[in-house]
């Protein structure tokens, strides 16, 4: 079990560029989701993937945000055109299907400081 | 949608002494998970409450689901400086997602 992975850890952009992290789950992990956490909140539902299909996008989420999980493996988060409010943690998470507890495992994140 | 609300917002206490969150809701909840995050980590699964009524325990913490379903809490017996970091409360909901609380941050001085 190598854990979560995500990349970059840390990127800074300037506004209006685009801007893509890339998350690897638990291999054996079907779910995958996206969160966004700033500081002095708890992580906020972005989107979710069981295998490679998108089940779920939070109406929170504008249109310059789309994500992929091609083959049901790693999934990319892609932001266009960003904007300052757009800065913060963007954490990617893990579970299973099968058992009774379905804790989500969480990555370490990539921070996003838009300038 | 769903919400939790947690309180208290921060906690400072003296290590050895005793800590508790609490975690509300206006609806009544599946299940809810609790989660740890410390300071410039990601969260960490601690445990998940699935029945009404149920207590668990792991160590020094102990987690209770009320009998309504709509709260539960989490308290820490005499707090350790490795107990430092923010305690999120989380419901579970459709497809699996969780609508985590604000947490609580906990402090303690050793």
């Amino acid at each position: 079990d190598t854990g979560v992975s995500q990349n970059p850890r840390h990127k800074i952009t300037k506004r209006g560029q685009n801007v893509t992290f890339r998350c690897d789950p638990i291999s054996e992990h079907n779910r995958l989701y996206w969160y966004r956490q700033t500081l002095g909140q708890g992580p906020e539902f972005l989107t979710y993937f069981q295998n490679e299909a998108q089940l779920e996008k939070s109406r929170l989420l504008s249109d310059r945000f789309s994500a992929e999980r091609p083959k049901g493996s790693f999934s990319t988060l892609e932001i266009q055109r960003t904007e300052q409010g757009d800065s913060a943690m963007y954490l990617c998470a893990s579970s299973r299907t099968t058992g009774g507890a379905w804790e989500q495992y969480f990555g370490p994140g990539t921070r996003l400081t838009v300038t | 949608g769903q919400q939790v609300m947690q309180i208290p917002q921060y906690q400072h206490v003296q290590e050895g002494e005793d800590f508790t969150t609490y975690c509300n809701s206006s609806t009544t909840l599946s299940n809810i998970q609790w989660y740890k995050q410390r300071p410039g980590g990601h969260p960490v699964f601690l445990i998940q409450l699935v029945k009404s009524g149920e207590v668990k325990k792991q160590k020094r913490l102990t987690f209770q689901f009320g009998e309504a379903k709509k709260n539960s809490s989490l308290h820490i017996t005499a707090t350790q400086t490795t107990d430092v970091g923010t305690y999120f409360c989380a419901a579970g909901g459709s497809n699996y997602k969780l609508t985590f609380g604000k947490g609580t941050l906990l402090t303690v001085n050793p």
